[in-house]
């Protein structure tokens, strides 16, 4: 079965510190991934995605992530993170393309010392 | 961006009453939707995916009579939990797909359900 592994449930870092967030999923034909963020009291948003092409990809608000096949990872990185990026962090795959459902880790909390 | 409505935000019903919770894309037609339930600190667990005009597909585990789903139309699907138990009580989130399959999706606010 497909499966996603977050494997830091509480991360806290203090502002300006470099962001690592691991991600590992466990299906090996090809996978669409995903990075959704959730702020206190808000709904999931869309951070980036990764379908195909370059593995390094951008998303918004200074986050980037890489796809490293061989690993089956997708880590979440930020070089300077802010108070602001205070949330809850969930890895995403889809491994069927065809009926757009998608598998979550666990999540990982951050919590940013101001 | 596509904005995915929910109502209610949050609701409390009785022990065996019933609950109807809707999902709307406001600005778009969603073939598919999906309903998802997360526990406290918890991700989300993926409950069913919605299709307009068919059934839903439930995942294992989930009870379809007890987790009513219709999507009557393209920017409409009802989550309705029938029978509640104090155990319901969680947060309902449901999302939709705004273009092709396997694209991402876009989430609502959730409903906060609380089974007394």
């Amino acid at each position: 079965a497909q499966s996603v592994s977050q494997h830091n449930h509480h991360v806290i870092l203090s502002e300006a510190a470099s962001l690592e967030l691991g991600c590992n999923y466990s299906y090996g034909g090809t996978v669409n991934l995903f990075w959704y963020v959730q702020y206190p009291g808000q709904h999931l948003q869309l951070l980036l995605k990764y379908f195909s092409g370059d593995p390094l990809v951008k998303g918004i608000k200074g986050f980037e992530a890489e796809f490293i096949k061989s690993k089956f990872s997708f880590n979440l990185r930020k070089p300077s993170v802010q108070w602001s990026d205070t949330a809850e962090y969930f890895c995403a795959v889809n491994a069927d393309s065809s009926a757009s459902k998608i598998i979550f880790g666990s999540g990982t909390r951050l919590s940013i010392r101001p | 961006g596509a904005v995915v409505s929910q109502h209610p935000s949050w609701v409390i019903c009785k022990s065996g009453t019933s609950v109807k919770i809707e999902c709307r894309s406001l600005d778009f037609q969603a073939t598919t939707m999906f309903w998802y339930r997360q526990f406290p600190k918890q991700s989300l667990m993926l409950m069913a995916t919605s299709n307009e005009g068919s059934k839903a597909t439930y995942e294992q585990g989930v009870e379809k009579d007890k987790f009513l789903i219709n999507h009557a139309s393209l920017t409409l699907s009802t989550l309705t939990v029938t029978s509640a138990h104090p155990e319901d009580s969680s947060f309902y989130i449901c999302s939709a797909i705004l273009g092709l399959a396997g694209d991402q999706q876009y989430f609502g606010p959730g409903t906060r359900l609380t089974v007394t």
